[in-house]
């Protein structure tokens, strides 16, 4: 699977949009983008995956660049409740389901 | 709340004990993922099980076993425990095996190992 570089760690004022990096240069083609994320030390989160096009679903948007080299993940309007540790994996769906965990983001969610 | 059930949440015991941490995965999936979180390795992958056989194996010692039953509950086994396996142990579920099915964490049990 191909390697993640994300920020350790984002401020982002409550109620703002909050957007998140990842950098996944090596992708391949049959890669996958997910994204999960950890609050405090509760069990992952899965909040949303995409391959080329651009996500969105009740928690979250994707955007993925045309040339997949990296990504953005977007919380629309930041509470305090999403204060937390944003993982971006690259996973080869062929490869097997098992998720490999880089160091994330640590976003804080400030009043 | 996941629907995925972990316990016990919380075990403290010596060096060179075994123990056995119990999940139990959302209702319908198939699957069912241990992870482990330590300080200084981060979230790990350790082994998968899909329908009570083996689908994957990740960074798991060879102290650690675990299994899958036909009710489709997990267990996983740590013996001669040491220091360094005191951890966060999460389990998680997926409808099936494969390709893409998002992953569903339960809480996790912590592990001291004293």
């Amino acid at each position: 699977d191909a390697k993640t570089t994300q920020p350790p760690s984002m401020d982002c004022a409550e109620g703002r949009a909050a957007n998140l990096p990842c950098n996944h240069s090596t992708i391949s083609g049959n890669e996958y983008v997910y994204w999960y994320r950890q609050i405090h030390s509760q069990g992952p989160q899965y909040i949303i995956h995409g391959l080329k096009n651009n996500e969105t679903n009740e928690m979250a948007s994707l955007i993925i660049t045309e040339d997949r080299k990296s990504s953005t993940l977007i919380l629309p309007h930041a509470t305090l409740r999403d204060t937390a540790v944003y993982y971006c994996i690259v996973k080869n769906n062929n490869a097997g389901n098992m998720l490999t965990f880089g160091g994330g983001t640590r976003l804080m969610v400030k009043p | 709340d996941s629907g995925v059930t972990q316990t016990p949440k919380h075990l403290i015991t010596a060096t060179g004990q075994r123990v056995t941490l119990r999940c139990s995965p959302r209702s319908g999936d198939l699957s069912v993922y241990w992870y482990q979180q330590s300080l200084d390795q981060g979230l790990q992958f350790l082994i998968q099980y899909y329908n009570g056989e083996e689908r994957a194996k990740g960074n798991i010692l060879e102290r650690f076993s675990a299994q899958q039953f036909p009710d489709l509950h997990s267990e996983l086994n740590l013996s001669s425990l040491e220091l360094g396996d005191s951890a966060l142990y999460f389990c998680a579920s997926s409808v099936g095996g494969a390709i893409g099915d998002e992953q569903y964490f339960g809480p996790g049990t912590r592990l001291t190992v004293t």
